[in-house]
């Protein structure tokens, strides 16, 4: 298994500034994944990062709003940009474990939007 | 478009009670299925795979079940304690090719352990 680590844990933000948001994994791993969790709400992914070329958004998600950087194997970044108050979320990053498809999970990042 | 659901949505038993937690998919096409653990205000912790090909899988007192004709996969979880309080998600990947890694979750089941 991996072991995923996310700063910051929380944050208490304003509208219309933005929070980036890190995850770092203890391997090299080649696909790492962000995922929102509305309140009340399962996860959806936003988008999947690979290293060295763009992110994959999913349909409703943008890279103007959600810009992903992915620098090398074990590290990525997430920025919720221009935030409001609906973007109030946990953000989850996570990993595909190595040849069974199991996905990893890190800590999560509760954002809350004021 | 493939939808997760589970029920209960929550779910409250006394101590040492066994129980069973449900979810089903409505596309049997899938590549693998997972049951997480989520608690309150914190990430996922992976409890048991499944891949398409199995039809349970055992951790401790956990036991999944997998029936992929019937979209349908149950978790069982023997002898209840309070520390096995938490929210329950199920999750699907796709078999598409070049996309199963793209879970699809299901809303999860708010499990109550009463000491």
């Amino acid at each position: 298994s991996a072991v995923i680590s996310q700063k910051p844990s929380r944050d208490i933000c304003q509208r219309g500034t933005s929070l980036t948001i890190q995850c770092q994994v203890d391997s090299q791993v080649t696909m790492m994944f962000w995922y929102r969790q509305q309140p009340g709400q399962s996860l959806t992914l936003i988008a999947t990062a690979n290293q060295g070329s763009e992110a994959t958004y999913e349909s409703g998600f943008v890279i103007d709003k959600f810009p992903i950087s992915r620098p090398n194997l074990t590290f990525s970044t997430l920025t919720v940009s221009n935030m409001s108050p609906e973007d109030s979320s946990i953000y989850l990053c996570s990993v595909e474990g190595a040849g069974r498809g199991e996905q990893y999970f890190g800590p999560g990042t509760r954002l809350t939007v004021t | 478009k493939q939808e997760v659901t589970q029920i209960p949505a929550a779910l409250s038993v006394p101590e040492g009670e066994n129980l069973v937690l449900n979810c089903s998919f409505t596309d049997s096409a899938i590549y693998n299925l997972q049951w997480f653990r989520q608690d309150p205000g914190k990430g996922l912790t992976s409890l048991l795979l499944i891949q398409s090909s199995q039809r349970e899988q055992t951790s401790g007192r956990l036991n999944a079940s997998l029936d992929k004709s019937s979209g349908r996969s149950t978790l069982y979880i023997a002898a209840s304690q309070p520390g096995d309080s938490a929210t329950y998600l199920c999750a699907v990947t796709p078999r598409s090719g070049g996309s199963n890694y793209k879970l699809t979750f299901g809303k999860g089941t708010l499990l109550t352990v009463n000491p």
